[in-house]
């Protein structure tokens, strides 16, 4: 089975604009979540879907938004860009949401604000 | 709210020698899971050790192993024969049913030739 994939891998923006990260989890997986990775911070739970619900959520402000699709893909949208979004965006999936599954992480975003 | 504590931010060891991070938690839950990730250097982020908390039986995979003292909130991780391929950064992560995980802020380890 292919593994997490996560596109793009590198991403520089500017204060101000907006980003779209996209994530594909392995195929059978209906869970997906999003971690935003610093080094100050260390993972942070951004949000979780799981059959296109969002099932939970992450203390992030409203520029941090996702969506699923039908077949499990995720996008995570950040809005008006500040530099303290630079960070490693990681995507994780599994097969069930909140049972204790194995998370499965992709390669991560690796998010530049200028 | 759950947290998950390292309190050992970096560690070395010598190539094939013992080594054990630490990690506590707190929570009301009683039936939970444990794990521990391994992230590598510019690599992905991936499975070491899985623990559900209502087996008693400590996990284990190959030269990893927990000590998972559930009265005192406690799951730490010893890896033997320490090999070059462990260095990494180490995190402890908690989930209960329901809910996201928690991870905590991890343990860099370094493995030293």
């Amino acid at each position: 089975k292919a593994g997490v994939t996560q596109t793009p891998r590198y991403l520089i923006k500017t204060r101000g604009q907006q980003v779209t990260l996209s994530c594909s989890p392995i195929s059978g997986h209906r869970s997906v979540s999003w971690y935003q990775q610093t080094p100050g911070q260390g993972l942070q739970f951004l949000f979780e879907y799981f059959s296109e619900t969002q099932r939970n959520k992450g203390n992030f402000p409203g520029r941090f938004s996702g969506r699923q699709f039908s077949n499990s893909r995720s996008e995570m949208n950040v809005s008006t860009l500040e530099l303290g979004d630079s960070a490693l965006y990681l995507c994780a999936s599994s097969l069930y949401s909140g049972q204790g599954n194995e998370q499965f992480f992709g390669p991560g975003t690796r998010l530049t604000v200028l | 709210a759950q947290t998950v504590t390292q309190s050992q931010p970096e560690m070395s060891v010598q190539e094939a020698e013992t080594v054990t991070l630490s990690c506590t938690y707190d929570t009301s839950e009683s039936n939970y899971y444990l794990f521990w990730y391994k992230q590598p250097p510019s690599r992905q982020m991936i499975l070491v050790i899985r623990q559900e908390a209502y087996k008693q039986q400590n996990a284990t995979e190959n030269r990893f192993s927990v000590n998972f003292q559930k009265a005192a909130k406690s799951f730490s991780l010893k890896i033997s024969d320490s090999q070059l391929g462990d260095t990494a950064m180490y995190f402890c992560a908690f989930i209960y049913y329901g809910q996201n995980f928690v991870f905590g802020p991890g343990t860099r380890l370094s493995v030293l030739p």
